[in-house]
């Protein structure tokens, strides 16, 4: 098993600049979240799913939209590249048991210029 | 609504014990503890359930209590591969929304 794959590891827009990072499981995870990690800081929660076709906002919604077609991919698309969107990004999933282990992806470091 | 952890940092010598704190000023249903290692992805160690139950790593033991929406991680003998930050991460309901704590930089020495 692969687990948690996120493409492409680095990546630097100008602002107004979009793009899609992308995520993938193959764990067959119902649970699946994009967080951001800003320097010295903790992750907070941008988009989640709860199964494909399903997906809610979290604590840092603005500026990102996500989609769930499959069980196995949940793609980040950035509208609009600002720098306050500088980050490094990490997808991660799990089951939905209740009491879930999340597997993360190995991140996405975005700057923005 | 963010969970404070205490310490920010701590330095030990191998074979040493770390308490790591994280407390909440709301009610929570589950607190879970993570560990990341510089330039990597966190990993999971714990998962601590309103109730008492608990899933986890063997070596590394955390405790819950549930009146003072405070959760401890312990880290008993401890050895150089324990190096990292410990973020803890707690869901008010559940509802699979975690909120992190600033995480606990933790430094073993040889």
């Amino acid at each position: 098993n692969a687990g948690v794959t996120q493409t492409p590891k680095f990546q630097v827009l100008k602002t107004g600049q979009s793009m899609t990072l992308q995520c993938a499981q193959d764990m067959n995870h119902e649970y699946m979240s994009w967080y951001r990690q800003d320097p010295g800081m903790g992750l907070r929660l941008i988009h989640y799913s709860v199964g494909a076709g399903i997906t809610d906002q979290g604590e840092v919604p603005n500026g990102y939209n996500v989609s769930r077609s499959t069980t196995e991919d949940f793609p980040l698309r950035l509208l609009s590249a600002a720098p306050s969107q500088t980050s490094v990004y990490f997808c991660a999933s799990s089951t939905r048991d209740g009491h879930y282990e999340q597997y993360f992806g190995p991140g996405t470091r975005l700057t923005v210029t | 609504q963010q969970p404070v952890q205490s310490p920010q940092a701590v330095i030990l010598r191998e074979g040493e014990d770390a308490v790591i704190n994280c407390s909440s000023s709301k009610a929570l249903y589950s607190v879970h503890w993570y560990r990341q290692k510089h330039g990597e992805a966190p990993v999971f160690l714990m998962i601590l359930l309103k109730g008492g139950e608990q899933k986890g790593h063997e070596k590394i033991s955390a405790s819950f209590n549930e009146k003072k929406q405070q959760s401890s991680l312990y880290l008993t003998a401890s050895q150089l591969s324990y190096s990292g930050t410990y973020f803890c991460g707690t869901e008010l309901s559940s509802n699979y929304q975690l909120i992190w704590g600033a995480g606990t930089k933790l430094i073993i020495k040889p």
